[in-house]
């Protein structure tokens, strides 16, 4: 157990619906990260936020968008879905001064 | 762009030899690298990791090999047991705890009994 929690760890939805993704970091961690992973390829970075603020932004589509609250939770919403959205999304928290960053279990997206 | 990069997509060890996944990487800031290890419908594990002013780091059957004139890394995994078999990603990140980790493509590696 990671110490990371994601859910839901399933979700089917149609196209064009929106979906929100939560994640818990673990106790303490100030970094959340997301991740997509698509059709078992790479890990793809989506976003980064540090205690609250956006850190750093990779290939996030602008239907996605995130945020972290101030209880350190943090959650992905992804709205005008398409075919092609369906993936594993992961969320990972880092510690402060720690080099690894711990992952939850993911969330299963499959749009129909 | 990738900014990391594992050339092997799989690779195939009898169990009880040395298994050796490669890295390389073409951005000369990444402070640090880490290996993780990943089932199928899980979260990626944290293996290792080597900080890019060390060139090996050790920790039981894994060895984290760095030549940071090369841009190339790799992990050591010996003896190689069935149950490491497994997708590996080698990820890079830039210091501090605020900055994205990048990831490879990743090594499906399959130890054979």
């Amino acid at each position: 157990d990671s110490g990371v929690t994601q859910t839901p760890k399933h979700l089917i939805t149609a196209t064009g619906q929106r979906v929100t993704l939560r994640c818990s970091p673990r106790s303490g961690d100030l970094s959340v990260y997301w991740y997509q992973q698509s059709l078992d390829q790479g890990l793809q970075f989506l976003i980064q936020y540090y205690n609250g603020e956006e850190r750093a932004k990779g290939n996030i589509l602008e239907r996605f968008s995130a945020q972290q609250f101030p209880d350190l939770h943090s959650e992905l919403n992804l709205s005008s879905l398409e075919l092609g959205d369906s993936a594993l999304y992961f969320c990972a928290s880092r510690g402060q001064g720690r080099s690894e960053a711990f992952f939850g279990q993911g969330t299963r997206l499959t749009v129909v | 762009d990738q900014q990391v990069k594992q050339n092997s997509p799989s690779l195939s060890v009898q169990e009880g030899r040395i298994s050796i996944l490669n890295c390389d990487y073409t951005n000369s800031m990444f402070d640090y690298f880490l290996w993780y290890k990943k089932y199928p419908a899980e979260g990626p594990t944290f293996l290792i990791s080597i900080s890019s002013i060390k060139d090996k780091n050790e920790d039981g059957r894994f060895t984290v090999f760095l030549n940071k004139s090369a841009k190339h890394l790799s992990l050591h995994i010996v003896p190689s047991q069935p149950g490491d078999s497994a997708v590996y990603f080698c990820v890079a990140g830039y210091g501090g705890a605020t900055n994205k980790l990048i990831f490879g493509t990743g090594t499906l590696l399959a130890v054979q009994p």
